[in-house]
């Protein structure tokens, strides 16, 4: 069975600019969470998507955003990058989302923001 | 607001060493997951406590859930240097989506040979 898959690995984007980001679940996971990585802050909800809905949000601004196909692949946007928005960006699935339910992450997308 | 504190936030021991990493909050969770992370890789899963008091052994690795569900500990018996990685618990504040998963920032444990 294959795992998450996130890509791409790595990206250097500029200040102002916009990125897009992409997961594929394992087969048959419905629910896609995506995380932010920081040393500083460690691991920090963006959102979740269920069935192409966004069922969660966490504490971040409208410049992040997301959705979700039919076929359960998520996409995450961030428009007008900031410097601050470089991180680890984490993908993780899991079958319905429920909480305590186990979540298979990804490798992450390495961003880089100059 | 920093739900999960984990302590130490850096660890460095040697190979065959005994080591206890700490996860406490001032919540009470209805579950705690731990997970390792490897450099340049995401969390893995190593288990996942459930009742206060609980204990649950994984080869080298004790987890024990505390009574009041509010902190965990992690041992490693014996550290080997393939234990090298960040350890992450994640508390689950009530029931329903993955959106109540809350991280601690994780300790970073080196093993060296």
């Amino acid at each position: 069975k294959a795992g998450v898959t996130q890509t791409p690995r790595y990206l250097i984007k500029t200040r102002g600019q916009q990125v897009t980001l992409s997961c594929s679940p394992i087969s048959g996971h419905r629910s896609v969470s995506w995380y932010q990585q920081t040393p500083g802050q460690g691991l920090q909800f963006l959102f979740e998507y269920f069935s192409e809905t966004q069922r969660n949000k966490g504490n971040f601004p409208g410049r992040f955003s997301g959705r979700q196909f039919s076929n359960s692949r998520s996409e995450m946007n961030v428009s007008t990058l900031e410097l601050g928005d470089s991180a680890l960006y984490l993908c993780a699935s899991s079958f319905q989302g429920l909480v305590y339910e186990k979540l298979f992450f990804g490798s992450g997308t390495q961003l880089s923001v100059l | 607001t920093q739900l999960l504190e984990q302590s130490p936030q850096f660890l460095s021991i040697q190979e065959g060493e005994n080591l206890t990493v700490y996860c406490n909050s001032s919540s009470v969770f209805s579950s705690l997951q731990w997970y390792r992370q490897e450099p340049g890789e995401g969390p893995v899963l190593l288990v996942t406590v459930v009742t206060g008091g609980e204990v649950k052994k994984l080869k080298r690795l004790t987890f024990q859930f505390g009574d009041a569900r509010k902190d965990s500990s992690l041992h490693i018996t014996a550290a080997q240097p393939g234990d090298t990685g960040l350890y992450l618990c994640a508390g689950a504040r009530d029931g329903g989506s993955q959106g109540n998963l809350i991280f601690g920032k994780g300790t970073k444990l080196s093993v060296k040979p």
